[in-house]
């Protein structure tokens, strides 16, 4: 199970944002971070825990190992408010798990 | 580029069936492992199954286990999701998502791209 606080972070452009995600046990570094703009796909913001995917910017970042995990954005864009969801995959067994998502708004 | 194209979906009585589709261009689609997840209105994400490569490996959720098939047709680049004794609280946006990477070891990975999504809802 992830959990994810907070349930809504209001927040001001060019303030920092920190989301965190809690696994019920040791997921190694097996998690990435997805953002959901209304009406859109999510898309890859952050894997492996770390790893900022392609075309991602550098305000994102990704740390943490075990159970727990934060997603920074060190200094708020305006198109980067939205939905942001952790998850966690396992190879064996396959499981592949979403947290319930952190709604970043315009405060 | 690399698309996602779902089809499929729309509005389907309990227990009756329907077949998603997800047209695939842009990539070699052989060589990446496929999900599917699926939204409830206002809800969060489920991924609901996944398949290898070269479908020798699925997974299921329990809340879909022995109703849903995944599978793939490599030569024309498509998955599909069968689904089969729908229930009301199947009703969600339907994504299918291609592995963000393709590393050789089989495993799948993480989500991205995600095609646009199908709406399949379940009402009598």
């Amino acid at each position: 199970v992830l959990t994810q606080s907070p349930a809504t972070l209001s927040l001001s452009p060019g303030e920092r944002a920190t989301l965190f995600c809690w696994a019920s046990q040791s997921v190694g570094t097996y998690v990435a971070w997805y953002q959901q703009k209304p009406g859109q796909a999510p898309r890859l913001v952050i894997y492996d825990a770390s790893n900022r995917a392609t075309g991602i910017p550098a305000r994102f970042s990704g740390s943490g190992s075990g159970t727990g995990f934060t997603l920074t954005i060190s200094t708020l864009e305006p198109e980067d408010f939205g939905v942001y969801y952790c998850q966690q995959r396992s190879n064996w067994p396959q499981k592949y798990t979403f947290g319930q998502g952190t709604k970043l708004e315009i405060k | 580029q690399v698309q996602l194209v779902e089809s499929g979906g729309g509005v389907v009585q309990p227990g009756r069936s329907l077949r998603l589709s997800c047209a695939a261009s842009g990539f070699t689609f052989s060589s990446y492992g496929m999900h599917w997840v699926r939204q409830a209105p206002g809800k969060g994400l489920e991924c609901v199954a996944v398949i290898w490569y070269d479908g020798s490996n699925k997974y299921y959720s329990e809340s879909v286990k022995g109703r849903f098939t995944i599978s793939r047709d490599n030569s024309n680049n498509t998955m599909y999701l069968q689904m089969n004794s729908l229930r009301a609280e199947d009703t969600a946006v339907y994504y299918c998502a291609r592995d963000y990477y393709s590393d050789g070891s089989g495993h799948t990975n993480w989500l991205d791209p995600w095609g646009q999504g199908t709406l399949v809802a379940v009402s009598s």
